[in-house]
């Protein structure tokens, strides 16, 4: 079966740095997202990794490694406003997205 | 700005209530998606289109059908609501090209089947 596993929940202080792991396996591989989702709120696009490697978008990177079934989102200078639900997908050989449970982010002062 | 309207934010019904719940796009996406969010769960895939008047089966589509007779506007029903059915329902639309899988999520639509 299709599987993608990331953490129920973690917690990081402000100004700091933190790493929110995603593994997936599944049936063919064309690409992963990152989306964020405050309480609420509707889930918004960060990122797309296809190719192996580390992307960087302003305080917020992701990194991927198909052959480890890996990727990575690490957000820097943690702030506030940054407390949310980050979502792990993977698109699959059909190009559906399979979806992770999500990664509830809590920052703390 | 690019938007996702769902019709209702929160919705209450009771058990074998026909529900309608609207979407409409304004950026003249080809592709549209009804999700459903619940606790625990990745979010799952009820039906998609990528045309008018064209409907795909997701992941969990009994219970439900959809209708897209405008490119803008895609709907689900449910034709009796069930307590199981009670939810986070997500739309989202996308481009047929470019960063295929780059979803514009719509706020929303918080169903309760009593």
């Amino acid at each position: 079966g299709q599987n993608i596993d990331q953490p129920t929940e973690m917690t990081a202080t402000e100004g700091a740095i933190v790493q929110i792991n995603c593994t997936y396996q599944t049936s063919g591989f064309n690409g992963l997202f990152w989306y964020q989702q405050h309480a609420g709120e509707a889930p918004t696009f960060l990122s797309y990794n296809v190719l192996d490697g580390l992307e960087e978008k302003g305080r917020f990177s992701s990194f991927l490694s198909r052959s480890k079934g890996y990727s990575y989102l690490l957000l820097k200078e943690l702030q506030m406003k940054d407390s949310a639900s980050y979502l792990c997908a993977v698109m699959d050989s059909n190009y559906q997205l399979i979806w992770g449970a999500g990664t509830k982010l809590i920052i703390k002062p | 700005d690019v938007k996702v309207t769902q019709s209702s934010r929160y919705l209450v019904k009771r058990t074998g209530e026909k529900v309608f719940l609207e979407c409409v796009q304004d950026m003249d996406h080809e592709n549209m998606f009804w999700y459903r969010q619940d606790p625990g769960l990745g979010l799952r895939l009820i039906y998609f289109s990528y045309d008018v008047k064209m409907k795909e089966k997701g992941d969990i589509p009994e219970g439900y059908s959809v209708s897209r007779e405008k490119k803008e506007r895609f709907s689900l029903i449910l034709e009796s609501a069930s307590t199981n059915q009670t939810s986070m329902y997500l739309c989202a639309s996308s481009s047929g090209t470019g960063a295929v899988g780059e979803l514009f999520f719509g706020e929303g639509s918080r169903l309760t089947v009593l």
